[in-house]
């Protein structure tokens, strides 16, 4: 069964600052999508970003990165510049892919804190 | 477009009673998902549906939790008798496809609480 690991419960960043979650996976399939997802106060999980496994590339949105290291089964989420709405709890997510029906399974999150 | 959309935001009930909550997904969306988030955790799938068809239910405590989508549209979950431990967030997905690839959109979800 494939599982997923935050280890880092709370994370603070300082406004305009750069900040990286840290996120571990274990499976022992190939191919596969990576994700971050965030969910503010209201509770709506939002995507953030995603990553391919096939693919070599990072993944990048805006100020959001992904440092996906394969072999080492690690997925970490970059935010630089910081914003004040950034701050919420950041869950990574694995799901098998890409054509059969599987589920998202999720870590334990990781609170962010964002102070001026 | 219209994201999705669940009810009621809060319940409170208290155990052994019975409680429902429902989920409208996006127009379009064939594929439905239901998930539970205790405290702490992250969520957690119960149910998936394929249109009207049931496609992993592997987590959902059949004792006690059913869900149906009839028409292939929206959903409903049902929890009868309501226990302690079910006190948690309720969240609604749907995408367009069952497919690894297909981001899946998330409501506001429902928070229960079980006295």
């Amino acid at each position: 069964a494939q599982t997923v690991t935050q280890s880092q419960p709370e994370m603070s960043v300082q406004e305009a600052e750069t900040v990286t979650l840290s996120c571990t996976y274990d499976t022992s399939e190939s191919d596969y999508y990576l994700f971050w997802y965030k969910q503010p106060p209201s509770r709506q999980m939002i995507l953030v970003i995603r990553q391919e496994a096939y693919k070599q590339q990072n993944a990048t949105e805006n100020r959001f990165s992904v440092n996906f290291q394969k072999a080492a089964k690690s997925f970490s989420l970059k935010i630089s510049d910081s914003q004040l709405g950034d701050a919420a709890m950041y869950f990574c997510a694995y799901r098998r892919g890409p054509g059969t029906a599987s589920k998202l399974t999720f870590g334990t999150g990781t609170r962010l804190q964002v102070t001026l | 477009e219209a994201g999705v959309a669940q009810s009621p935001r809060y319940k409170i009930i208290e155990k052994r009673q019975s409680v429902a909550f429902w989920c409208n997904p996006i127009s379009g969306h064939a594929t439905l998902y239901w998930y539970q988030q205790i405290l702490g955790q992250g969520p957690k799938l119960l149910i998936q549906f394929q249109n009207n068809g049931v496609v992993d239910d592997s987590q959902l405590p059949k004792d006690r939790f059913s869900a149906e989508r009839l028409k292939g549209v929206d959903s409903t979950l049902k929890i009868q008798p309501a226990k302690l431990e079910d006190s948690a967030v309720y969240l609604c997905a749907s995408s367009f496809g069952p497919e690894g690839n297909q981001p899946q959109h998330f409501g506001d979800g429902t928070r229960l609480s079980i006295l």
